[in-house]
């Protein structure tokens, strides 16, 4: 599975833009990546995922550029809740069966 | 739809007491996993199985049992526990196709073994 890189942590301000920039170098050509955000105390919830160029939903946007050894996930106008810690994955439908969290970008919001 | 559900919320277990984590989930989805997350840290797969009667070891398995007898429940055994499974425990799941890697969590399991 391909190992992905992401900053520790990052803060930001409410009503600002926060992007999330994921190394993974070492994709492979049936890869997806997959962005999950966490809440204390809360199980992790699918945000977004994407193969290549870029996918927007309701919540955010994913930005992958034409190599694919990066993406960026992009949060429009933050709010405090959505202070959170924020998980890239990188993996195809078979390695879903064993996707790997790292320590994920602990993302905080202040007023 | 009641999603994931896993009980119970919050457990503390002696060194060497056995439990059973339940987790049940409505959706009919062929996949579900167990993890592990430590304070701080991310979740690291125990067990996963791709339907019942068939499971699998992941990342970190050992002290760990699970069983698949329905497609509905996923249960985890913890034998004998110790301090180092202290952790909140948290069950997944997905349908077999579509959606890739999109896997619904349930609320977790906050266990601590003293």
């Amino acid at each position: 599975l391909a190992k992905t890189t992401q900053p520790i942590s990052m803060d930001s301000y409410e009503g600002q833009e926060v992007n999330i920039t994921c190394s993974h170098n070492n994709i492979a050509t049936n890869d997806y990546i997959t962005w999950y955000q966490q809440f204390p105390s809360q199980g992790p919830r699918f945000i977004i995922q994407g193969y290549k160029t870029k996918v927007t939903n309701e919540v955010a946007s994913l930005f992958i550029p034409a190599d694919r050894k990066s993406s960026t996930l992009s949060l429009p106008r933050v709010s405090l809740s959505d202070t959170a810690v924020y998980y890239c994955l990188v993996g195809d439908e078979a390695a879903g069966n064993k996707l790997t969290f790292g320590g994920g970008t602990r993302v905080l919001v202040k007023p | 739809n009641a999603g994931v559900t896993q009980t119970p919320k919050f457990r503390i277990l002696k060194i060497g007491q056995s439990m059973t984590l339940q987790c049940t989930q409505d959706m009919n989805h062929n996949y579900m996993y167990w993890y592990r997350q430590d304070p701080g840290m991310g979740l690291k797969l125990i067990y996963y199985s791709v339907g019942a009667g068939i499971t699998d070891k992941g990342e970190v398995p050992n002290g760990y049992n699970v069983s698949r007898s329905t497609t509905e429940d996923f249960p985890l055994r913890l034998e004998l526990a110790a301090p180092s499974q202290t952790s909140v425990y948290f069950c997944a799941s997905r349908p077999t196709s579509g959606g890739a890697n999109e896997q619904f969590f349930g609320p977790g399991t906050r266990l601590t073994v003293l």
